[in-house]
């Protein structure tokens, strides 16, 4: 079946520092893929998403790009900031109507001045 | 308007008892998501409704879990004879249409003591 694995965290960087975080899938047909954040105390909110291969999804200063080739969506920021610390969460939908999705295990990041 | 609110937001309950959870979707939306959050884990998709066709059960674990729609309002998530494995965060969603982004609830932390 569909399924979503990202890199173990907790990932710890300085201010202004780069962030890539890895995120690999597997799927049937053409998922479209998502990055989900949750902030510390707060809901889980869509960060960005791509919907066919080759699209690159943006927010926030952080993007993601969609490679089919290599089945990855890593998300990537220039320069992250304290208040980026959160988990953040990698995720599919897949082909079927349901438009369930499909989560990663999540990624702690933590950003220290 | 109001976001995707669920009720209780914590419970503990002791082993073997039922429980009820609730969430309110947001107004206008026909999809609407119940998923699981362990400690530690990603999200896993229990059931989904939309409208009123047949919801797709797929995800829920055991025949102790249940979950009900009334039309395109408030949905309830039960779990009987509750165990200690059953602790988690419930967290429900709710969309336009399946192909819609999600909105997420606060969540209710079910602690099985």
């Amino acid at each position: 079946g569909d399924s979503v694995t990202q890199m173990e965290g907790p990932v710890t960087l300085s201010e202004e520092a780069f962030l890539t975080i890895n995120c690999t899938y597997t799927a049937t047909g053409y998922p479209s893929l998502f990055w989900y954040v949750q902030y510390p105390g707060e809901g889980l909110q869509l960060l960005l998403k791509a919907t066919k291969a080759d699209d690159k999804g943006s927010n926030k200063g952080f993007e993601a790009t969609y490679r089919k080739e290599t089945t990855s969506f890593h998300l990537e920021k220039g320069s992250v900031q304290v208040s980026d610390s959160a988990v953040y969460f990698c995720a599919l939908r897949g082909s079927s109507n349901t438009g369930k999705l499909i989560f990663g295990q999540g990624t702690t990041l933590q950003v220290k001045p | 308007g109001a976001g995707v609110s669920q009720s209780p937001s914590n419970k503990v309950t002791e082993k073997g008892k039922d429980v009820e959870l609730r969430c309110d979707p947001i107004s206008g939306h026909t999809a609407l998501y119940w998923y699981r959050q362990r400690l530690g884990q990603g999200l896993e998709f229990l059931i989904y409704f939309q409208g009123n066709s047949a919801p797709d059960k797929s995800g829920l674990p055991s025949d102790r879990f249940s979950a009900e729609r009334t039309g395109e309002s408030v949905s309830t998530l039960t779990i009987q004879r509750t165990q200690q494995e059953d602790s988690a965060v419930y967290l429900c969603a709710s969309s336009l249409d399946a192909r819609s982004e999600q909105y997420f609830g606060p969540g209710t932390r079910l602690t099985v003591t």
